[in-house]
């Protein structure tokens, strides 16, 4: 299994450029996020979903969509991209938040995007 | 909104000595996770504590969970090169998603 998997890994971008990110898992897990993480700053969660065709907004949802048309994809876009939106992108994944697991999230290996 | 904090924010160490990392919430969590976060790679999950006071150990790595659910503890033994990294803790409250701390990097000189 390939467990959860991004792309692009890097990016490099111009200010007022669009870009989407791809998240996709094969584990068939309900629950997927996006996080940025940035020096000193954790991470914070942008926007998640807890099924197909569903998204709510997390922490730091400014700037950011997504959509989730597919159980296994999780799609993060950037539609004018700024400088503070410099960050490494972590993708997650998990089974539901029910007390018979875990929920433990699952993360993909990152994308660092640079908005020059 | 819920606050997870975490301290120290950094730590270096000598191998072979302890280490402990510090979270505390402003609400209480129906449970706590650990992740650990090797230098350029992706946050891994750890453990997931759920009870009052709940103490679980995994080899060097001890977790625990205060009495009130608010707090946790992350201690290593006898700290080794290979648990270089940064260590997060995240908490959840009900059904809610995680909050994650800022983590606390961890050195450890040879």
């Amino acid at each position: 299994n390939a467990g959860v998997t991004q792309t692009p890994k890097f990016r490099v971008l111009k200010t007022g450029q669009s870009m989407t990110l791809l998240c996709a898992q094969d584990m068939n897990h309900e629950y997927m996020y996006w996080y940025r993480q940035d020096p000193g700053m954790g991470l914070r969660l942008i926007h998640y979903s807890v099924g197909e065709g569903t998204t709510a907004k997390g922490e730091v949802p400014d700037g950011y969509n997504v959509s989730r048309l597919k159980k296994q994809n999780f799609l993060l876009g950037l539609e004018s991209a700024a400088p503070s939106q410099t960050s490494v992108y972590f993708c997650a994944s998990s089974y539901s938040t029910g007390t018979m697991n875990t929920g433990e999230l699952f993360f993909g290996e990152g994308s660092r995007l640079t908005v020059l | 909104g819920q606050q997870v904090m975490q301290i120290p924010q950094y730590q270096h160490v000598q191998e072979g000595e302890d280490f402990t990392t510090y979270c505390n919430s402003s609400t209480t969590l129906s449970n706590i996770q650990w992740y650990k976060q090797r230098p350029g790679g992706h946050p891994v999950f750890l453990i997931q504590l759920v009870k009052s006071g709940e103490v679980k150990k995994q080899k060097r790595l001890t977790f625990q969970f205060g009495e009130a659910k608010k707090n946790s503890s992350l201690h290593i033994t006898a700290t080794q090169t290979t648990d270089v990294g940064t260590y997060f803790c995240a908490g959840r409250r009900g059904y809610s998603t995680l909050t994650f701390g800022k983590g606390t990097m961890l050195l450890v000189s040879p």
